[in-house]
């Protein structure tokens, strides 16, 4: 089965630092998620992206769904110690089923 | 609202043996999934349903089956147990009207090991 290629695999990065990671897939979205995963729980949704070439934040979080509609980007600014976590990617097609395709995860570890 | 739960957090099972992953939501959700998260890696679709008595396989659904005899609960079973299905097991939901797809929230998830 596909899984979306997700980067980087993991990073460690100073307080205070941006973050930046992306998804990219040989396949068409036509949404784009971005969910946060910490220890032992279940992923938690941060971003949806409904259209390609749109632009949407949370917070310190931004996100952007390609206008191919074959990628994402998730950055992450000003990075703080309870950002640690890993995040994902997840694009979905719509089809009957509302099925998700999951990226591999970004491991992020923040130093204070 | 307590979203979507799963009994139990943790179990050990032997080769062979069989069990229930239980799965719940409140969200009145029509769309409910299992995925499996094997250590490093995204999650992979088990098994979906799209509506009460509607269920239908993903992307590895051997070793696995389920039911949906009502709108909140979605069981997951695995029958003979094998080393491969050790993994962290999570329920998720979400829904879907006039082909309009909602986000799909998830569970806790269930960590199985089977030794």
């Amino acid at each position: 089965g596909q899984q979306l290629n997700q980067s980087p695999q993991s990073m460690f990065i100073q307080e205070g630092e941006d973050v930046s990671m992306n998804c990219t897939s040989s396949s068409i979205f036509n949404t784009w998620l971005w969910y946060k995963q910490d220890p032992g729980e279940g992923p938690v949704l941060l971003i949806a992206l409904y259209k390609a070439g749109e632009l949407t934040s949370n917070g310190r979080l931004t996100a952007q769904f390609g206008i191919t509609r074959k990628d994402s980007f998730l950055n992450i600014s000003a990075s703080i110690p309870s950002d640690v976590g890993i995040y994902f990617c997840a694009g979905q097609r719509g089809n009957a089923g509302n099925m998700l395709t999951f990226g591999g995860g970004t491991r992020l570890m923040v130093k204070p | 609202n307590a979203g979507v739960t799963q009994t139990p957090k943790f179990r050990i099972l032997k080769i062979g043996q069989s069990m229930t992953l239980q799965c719940t939501q409140d969200m009145n959700h029509n769309y409910m999934y299992w995925y499996r998260q094997d250590p490093g890696m995204g999650l992979k679709l088990i098994y979906y349903s799209v509506g009460a008595g509607i269920t239908d396989k993903g992307e590895v659904p051997n070793g696995y089956n389920v039911s949906r005899s009502t709108t909140e609960d979605f069981p997951l079973r695995l029958e003979l147990a094998a080393p491969s299905q050790t993994s962290v097991y999570f329920c998720a939901s979400s829904y879907r009207l006039a082909g309009i797809s909602y986000e799909q929230y998830f569970g806790p998830g269930t960590r199985l090991t089977v030794t």
